[in-house]
Protein backbone atom coordinates (compact mmCIF):
# COMPACT_ATOMS: atom_id res chain seq x y z
CA UNK A 1 0.00 0.00 0.00
CA UNK A 2 1.17 3.69 -0.27
CA UNK A 3 1.29 5.98 2.18
CA UNK A 4 2.62 9.72 2.92
CA UNK A 5 4.56 10.83 5.51
CA UNK A 6 4.51 14.67 6.16
CA UNK A 7 6.39 14.32 9.86
CA UNK A 8 6.04 17.94 10.72
CA UNK A 9 2.77 19.70 11.42
CA UNK A 10 3.77 23.20 11.56
CA UNK A 11 6.99 25.01 10.15
CA UNK A 12 7.54 28.91 11.04
CA UNK A 13 10.23 30.69 8.90
CA UNK A 14 10.65 34.21 8.62
CA UNK A 15 10.87 35.96 5.12
CA UNK A 16 13.19 36.19 2.77
CA UNK A 17 14.81 32.82 4.86
CA UNK A 18 15.15 29.60 2.99
CA UNK A 19 12.10 27.02 3.60
CA UNK A 20 11.74 23.38 3.60
CA UNK A 21 8.46 21.18 4.06
CA UNK A 22 9.27 17.79 4.36
CA UNK A 23 7.56 14.66 2.73
CA UNK A 24 8.46 11.20 2.70
CA UNK A 25 6.50 8.63 1.34
CA UNK A 26 6.17 4.44 0.74
CA UNK A 27 5.41 2.67 -2.46
CA UNK A 28 5.83 -0.91 -3.63
CA UNK A 29 6.98 0.31 -6.95
CA UNK A 30 7.83 3.92 -9.03
CA UNK A 31 6.18 6.61 -7.33
CA UNK A 32 4.78 10.05 -9.07
CA UNK A 33 4.77 12.49 -6.26
CA UNK A 34 3.02 16.05 -6.41
CA UNK A 35 2.85 18.91 -3.59
CA UNK A 36 -0.24 20.92 -3.76
CA UNK A 37 -0.78 24.53 -1.39
CA UNK A 38 -4.33 24.99 -0.22
CA UNK A 39 -5.23 28.80 0.79
CA UNK A 40 -7.80 29.54 3.07
CA UNK A 41 -11.67 28.84 1.25
CA UNK A 42 -9.81 28.05 -1.76
CA UNK A 43 -9.35 24.41 -3.54
CA UNK A 44 -5.71 22.70 -3.21
CA UNK A 45 -3.13 24.59 -6.21
CA UNK A 46 -0.71 22.36 -7.90
CA UNK A 47 2.77 23.27 -7.40
CA UNK A 48 5.25 20.87 -9.00
CA UNK A 49 5.39 17.49 -9.69
CA UNK A 50 7.97 14.35 -10.01
CA UNK A 51 7.95 11.77 -12.48
CA UNK A 52 10.89 10.73 -13.71
CA UNK A 53 14.30 12.30 -14.49
CA UNK A 54 16.11 14.72 -12.85
CA UNK A 55 15.80 14.55 -8.81
CA UNK A 56 14.87 18.60 -8.62
CA UNK A 57 12.12 20.05 -10.42
CA UNK A 58 10.93 23.71 -10.25
CA UNK A 59 7.26 24.15 -9.87
CA UNK A 60 5.35 27.49 -9.62
CA UNK A 61 5.89 30.53 -7.47
CA UNK A 62 9.39 30.05 -7.11
CA UNK A 63 9.33 26.54 -5.33
CA UNK A 64 11.28 22.96 -6.36
CA UNK A 65 11.57 20.05 -4.78
CA UNK A 66 14.18 17.02 -4.57
CA UNK A 67 13.32 13.62 -5.22
CA UNK A 68 15.58 11.52 -3.52
CA UNK A 69 14.95 7.52 -4.02
CA UNK A 70 17.48 6.81 -1.14
CA UNK A 71 15.73 8.49 1.68
CA UNK A 72 11.93 7.96 0.32
CA UNK A 73 12.11 11.69 0.13
CA UNK A 74 10.34 14.91 -1.28
CA UNK A 75 11.12 18.09 0.22
CA UNK A 76 9.75 21.06 -1.04
CA UNK A 77 11.49 23.88 -1.08
CA UNK A 78 12.24 27.64 -1.56
CA UNK A 79 15.16 29.86 -1.36
CA UNK A 80 13.50 33.21 -0.02
CA UNK A 81 10.53 32.93 1.93
CA UNK A 82 7.51 35.27 1.54
CA UNK A 83 4.75 35.87 3.61
CA UNK A 84 1.94 35.51 1.29
CA UNK A 85 3.87 31.61 0.66
CA UNK A 86 1.58 31.12 4.26
CA UNK A 87 -0.66 28.32 3.72
CA UNK A 88 -1.12 24.39 4.24
CA UNK A 89 0.80 22.23 2.35
CA UNK A 90 0.05 18.73 1.07
CA UNK A 91 2.16 16.22 -0.43
CA UNK A 92 0.63 13.48 -2.42
CA UNK A 93 1.75 10.22 -4.37
CA UNK A 94 0.54 7.99 -6.66
CA UNK A 95 1.86 4.26 -6.96
CA UNK A 96 1.15 2.88 -10.45
CA UNK A 97 0.48 -0.69 -9.00
CA UNK A 98 -2.22 0.91 -7.12
CA UNK A 99 -4.60 2.26 -9.60
CA UNK A 100 -5.05 6.14 -10.22
CA UNK A 101 -5.94 7.70 -7.06
CA UNK A 102 -3.68 9.90 -4.95
CA UNK A 103 -2.32 9.39 -1.59
CA UNK A 104 -2.05 12.64 0.36
CA UNK A 105 0.14 13.49 3.34
CA UNK A 106 -1.91 15.22 6.36
CA UNK A 107 -0.24 18.85 5.50
CA UNK A 108 2.24 20.87 6.88
CA UNK A 109 0.84 24.43 7.81
CA UNK A 110 3.82 26.86 6.78
CA UNK A 111 3.78 30.21 8.27
CA UNK A 112 6.21 32.72 7.20
CA UNK A 113 6.92 35.91 9.63
CA UNK A 114 7.73 39.25 8.47
CA UNK B 1 -13.46 30.87 -14.86
CA UNK B 2 -12.46 27.65 -16.80
CA UNK B 3 -11.45 26.00 -13.10
CA UNK B 4 -12.99 23.08 -11.52
CA UNK B 5 -16.63 24.52 -10.05
CA UNK B 6 -18.84 22.46 -7.14
CA UNK B 7 -21.89 23.44 -6.30
CA UNK B 8 -23.10 24.36 -3.86
CA UNK B 9 -19.88 25.45 -1.34
CA UNK B 10 -21.43 24.69 1.53
CA UNK B 11 -24.47 23.01 2.87
CA UNK B 12 -25.99 22.25 6.28
CA UNK B 13 -28.16 19.67 6.92
CA UNK B 14 -29.65 17.30 9.35
CA UNK B 15 -28.94 14.02 10.08
CA UNK B 16 -30.81 11.03 8.65
CA UNK B 17 -31.46 13.55 5.00
CA UNK B 18 -30.04 13.04 1.34
CA UNK B 19 -27.83 15.32 0.06
CA UNK B 20 -26.80 15.36 -3.47
CA UNK B 21 -23.16 18.08 -4.56
CA UNK B 22 -22.13 18.84 -7.85
CA UNK B 23 -19.29 18.62 -9.93
CA UNK B 24 -17.89 20.27 -12.90
CA UNK B 25 -14.43 19.86 -14.00
CA UNK B 26 -12.21 21.18 -16.93
CA UNK B 27 -14.08 20.66 -19.73
CA UNK B 28 -11.40 18.94 -21.85
CA UNK B 29 -10.13 16.23 -18.72
CA UNK B 30 -11.73 13.09 -19.49
CA UNK B 31 -11.16 11.85 -15.33
CA UNK B 32 -13.17 13.15 -12.75
CA UNK B 33 -12.01 12.05 -8.99
CA UNK B 34 -13.79 12.51 -5.30
CA UNK B 35 -12.07 13.34 -2.60
CA UNK B 36 -13.57 13.88 1.58
CA UNK B 37 -11.18 15.99 3.55
CA UNK B 38 -12.03 16.84 7.11
CA UNK B 39 -10.22 19.02 9.73
CA UNK B 40 -6.54 18.80 9.84
CA UNK B 41 -6.28 15.73 7.40
CA UNK B 42 -5.18 15.76 3.54
CA UNK B 43 -7.88 15.12 0.80
CA UNK B 44 -9.06 11.11 1.11
CA UNK B 45 -9.72 9.21 -1.76
CA UNK B 46 -13.32 8.46 -2.66
CA UNK B 47 -14.14 7.57 -6.21
CA UNK B 48 -12.61 8.27 -9.89
CA UNK B 49 -14.47 8.24 -13.29
CA UNK B 50 -13.03 7.79 -16.80
CA UNK B 51 -15.65 9.37 -18.93
CA UNK B 52 -18.95 8.10 -17.68
CA UNK B 53 -17.43 4.41 -16.34
CA UNK B 54 -16.82 4.61 -12.74
CA UNK B 55 -13.48 2.78 -12.53
CA UNK B 56 -12.52 2.49 -9.02
CA UNK B 57 -14.21 2.94 -5.75
CA UNK B 58 -12.42 3.13 -2.12
CA UNK B 59 -13.58 1.31 0.63
CA UNK B 60 -14.85 4.68 2.36
CA UNK B 61 -17.40 4.63 -0.17
CA UNK B 62 -20.01 3.46 1.98
CA UNK B 63 -23.57 2.14 0.41
CA UNK B 64 -24.69 5.37 1.20
CA UNK B 65 -22.81 7.18 -1.37
CA UNK B 66 -23.66 6.95 -4.53
CA UNK B 67 -21.78 8.80 -7.56
CA UNK B 68 -22.35 9.47 -11.11
CA UNK B 69 -21.07 10.87 -14.13
CA UNK B 70 -23.99 9.93 -16.52
CA UNK B 71 -22.65 12.00 -19.94
CA UNK B 72 -18.97 12.12 -19.19
CA UNK B 73 -18.88 15.62 -18.04
CA UNK B 74 -20.60 16.75 -14.93
CA UNK B 75 -20.45 14.56 -11.82
CA UNK B 76 -22.83 14.31 -8.72
CA UNK B 77 -21.95 13.10 -5.28
CA UNK B 78 -25.24 11.63 -3.25
CA UNK B 79 -25.37 10.66 0.08
CA UNK B 80 -28.02 9.10 1.49
CA UNK B 81 -29.06 9.04 5.26
CA UNK B 82 -26.78 11.28 6.29
CA UNK B 83 -24.94 10.77 9.72
CA UNK B 84 -22.97 13.40 11.80
CA UNK B 85 -19.59 11.89 10.54
CA UNK B 86 -20.28 12.37 6.72
CA UNK B 87 -19.40 16.59 7.93
CA UNK B 88 -16.70 17.21 6.08
CA UNK B 89 -15.17 19.10 2.95
CA UNK B 90 -15.98 17.22 -0.12
CA UNK B 91 -13.33 17.95 -2.60
CA UNK B 92 -13.78 16.94 -7.25
CA UNK B 93 -11.17 17.20 -9.33
CA UNK B 94 -10.62 16.44 -12.45
CA UNK B 95 -7.27 15.40 -14.89
CA UNK B 96 -6.48 14.50 -18.73
CA UNK B 97 -5.41 10.99 -18.70
CA UNK B 98 -2.31 10.81 -20.43
CA UNK B 99 0.08 8.49 -19.39
CA UNK B 100 -2.02 8.05 -15.99
CA UNK B 101 0.35 11.13 -13.99
CA UNK B 102 -1.03 14.08 -15.21
CA UNK B 103 -1.67 16.37 -11.99
CA UNK B 104 -5.04 16.79 -10.60
CA UNK B 105 -6.97 20.33 -10.76
CA UNK B 106 -9.04 20.15 -7.87
CA UNK B 107 -12.24 22.49 -7.28
CA UNK B 108 -12.95 24.81 -4.33
CA UNK B 109 -14.78 21.96 -2.44
CA UNK B 110 -18.51 21.60 -0.94
CA UNK B 111 -18.47 21.91 3.40
CA UNK B 112 -20.94 19.67 4.43
CA UNK B 113 -22.66 20.10 7.72
CA UNK B 114 -24.42 17.59 9.69
CA UNK B 115 -26.37 18.12 12.67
Amino acid sequence: AQSVAQPEDQVNVAEGNPLTVKCTYSVSGNPYLFWYVQYPNRGLQFLLKYITGDNLVKGSYGFEAEFNKSQTSFHLKKPSALVSDSALYFCAVRDINYGQNFVFGPGTRLSVLP
Amino acid sequence: DTGVSQNPRHKITKRGQNVTFRCDPISEHNRLYWYRQTLGQGPEFLTYFQNEAQLEKSRLLSDRFSAERPKGSFSTLEIQRTEQGDSAMYLCASSLSYQGYNEQFFGPGTRLTVL
